[in-house]
């Protein structure tokens, strides 16, 4: 059974316009959500995290919202650019648990076109 | 650039062959882990050492065997692996673990590994 659900197996948006990836989980003690990017032939690169205590996280281009009542985050990228194009995993993890268990979701391979 | 480092970046091996992945990590990190991918699956955690002590072993065959010489280094021993063990091992660090430890992990580009 999914924890962590990507819905989305792709995402095809245009440069200079926000790209929007979403995720949903199902284990409500996850306390602590990231988004990775990966490249072909490289290991995921961390982007960006958000602790439940929050529900909105900023750095530069990058935003991640959590709404905890719906089991939901998601990942706004603005502007999008033709870099940004790779798979994006979302993870979550329960701090208080099982030390560094991080689940993934199944990743969306987001194209950004010139 | 990553700041962990694995080697080999490729392994082909027969299943017979004994062979180690390596990786290191010079940020200060007391918490490493080996996670197995296989293609367009997400990465699945294989072993967490914290402190260099093995904290979490997730069921994986004995045909992998973990090992931390010191806080830098996370060694991964293979031996006698089958076709379906053919992945990308990737290893990652962090801070720390347990409660209050909010801290990402920092993952290698990994060892793409095919065995014959």
């Amino acid at each position: 059974d999914q924890q962590v659900k990507q819905n989305s197996p792709s995402l095809s948006v245009q440069e200079g316009r926000i790209s929007i990836l979403n995720c949903d989980y199902t284990n409500s003690m996850f306390d602590y959500f990231l988004w990775y990017k990966k490249y072909p032939a490289e290991g995921p690169t961390f982007l960006i995290s958000i602790s439940s205590i929050k529900d909105k996280n900023e750095d530069g281009r990058f935003t991640v919202f959590l709404n905890k009542s719906a089991k939901h985050l998601s990942l706004h990228i603005v502007p999008s650019q033709p870099g940004d194009s790779a798979v994006y995993f979302c993870a979550a993890s329960v701090t208080g648990g099982s030390q560094g268990n991080l689940i993934f979701g199944k990743g969306t391979k987001l194209s950004v076109k010139p | 650039d990553t700041e962990v480092t694995q080697t080999p970046k490729h392994l082909v091996m027969g299943m017979t062959n004994k062979k180690s992945l390596k990786c290191e990590q010079h940020m200060g990190h007391r918490a490493m882990y080996w996670y197995k991918q296989k293609a367009k699956k997400p990465p699945e955690l294989m072993f967490v050492y914290s402190y260099e002590k093995l904290s979490i072993n997730e069921s994986v065959p004995s045909r992998f065997s973990p090992e931390c010489p010191n806080s830098s280094l996370l060694n991964l021993h293979l031996h006698a692996l089958q076709p379906e063990d053919s992945a990308l091992y990737l290893c990652a660090s962090s801070q720390g673990t347990g409660t209050g430890y909010n801290q990402p992990q920092h993952f290698g580009d990994g060892t793409r590994l095919s065995i014959l």
